[in-house]
């Protein structure tokens, strides 16, 4: 069964960093085009980046230069560094398998830029 | 960039009813179309890709139309199971939601 768990959410000051993680279990990362996606409360989806299965990687426009993609293969690890953020990163972050049709999502984890 | 718009934003609906969301893109995108259920504190799931397919599991009352610029999502009898929000999304070009519709009982 695949699974995908990310950790790392939590309340942070505008202008600080951190680092989202997306453990996967019944699936392999670096096999896959893995995705980013965040939804601010109450509001819709939004794409905010994605890792091919050889390593490129893309951003949306609202993240560029701020946050970056990687992952680990020998942790099956999938990971978001978020710096510079703003009120405006609030948001769940969900990781997803995938860069069209998105078929396995986490559960998400709730990032809170504020002071 | 393209843009995804969806309605209607809220519909109310009752169990039985058939119900139909539309997404209407602001270019072609073939049939580059996925369509997702969520419901509160849930992440997304995927019901429809490429416009009509329906994903392993997915009920069969659950249907897919559309290509180009416009693209329907169609509940032929709705269930409790259904009342939820339901995002359109392109892969043309990067990705793009629609604002999403909230299906709501009646």
């Amino acid at each position: 069964e695949v699974q995908l768990v990310e950790t790392g959410g939590g309340l942070i000051q505008p202008g600080g960093s951190l680092r989202l993680s997306c453990a996967a279990s019944g699936f392999t990362v670096s096999s896959n085009y893995m995705s980013w996606v965040r939804q601010a409360p109450g509001k819709g989806l939004e794409w905010v980046s994605v890792i091919y299965s050889g390593g490129s990687t893309y951003y949306a426009d609202s993240v560029k230069g701020r946050f970056t993609i990687s992952r680990d293969n020998s942790k099956n690890t999938l990971y978001l560094q978020m710096n510079s953020l703003r009120a405006e990163d609030t948001a769940v972050y969900y990781c997803a398998s995938g860069y069209g049709p998105l078929d396995y999502w986490g559960q998400g984890t709730l990032v809170t830029v504020s002071s | 960039d393209i843009q995804m718009t969806q309605s209607p934003s809220t519909l109310s609906a009752s169990v039985g009813d058939r119900v139909t969301i539309t997404c209407r893109a602001s270019q072609s995108i073939s049939s580059w179309l996925a369509w997702y259920q969520q419901k509160p504190g849930k992440a997304p799931k995927l019901l429809i890709y490429k416009a009509s397919s329906l994903e392993s599991g997915v009920p069969s009352r659950f249907s897919g139309s559309g290509s180009g610029t416009e693209f329907t999502l169609t509940i032929s009898s709705l269930q409790p199971d259904d009342f939820a929000t339901y995002y359109c999304q392109q892969y043309n070009s990067d990705l793009t939601f629609g604002g999403g519709t909230k299906v709501e009982i009646k």
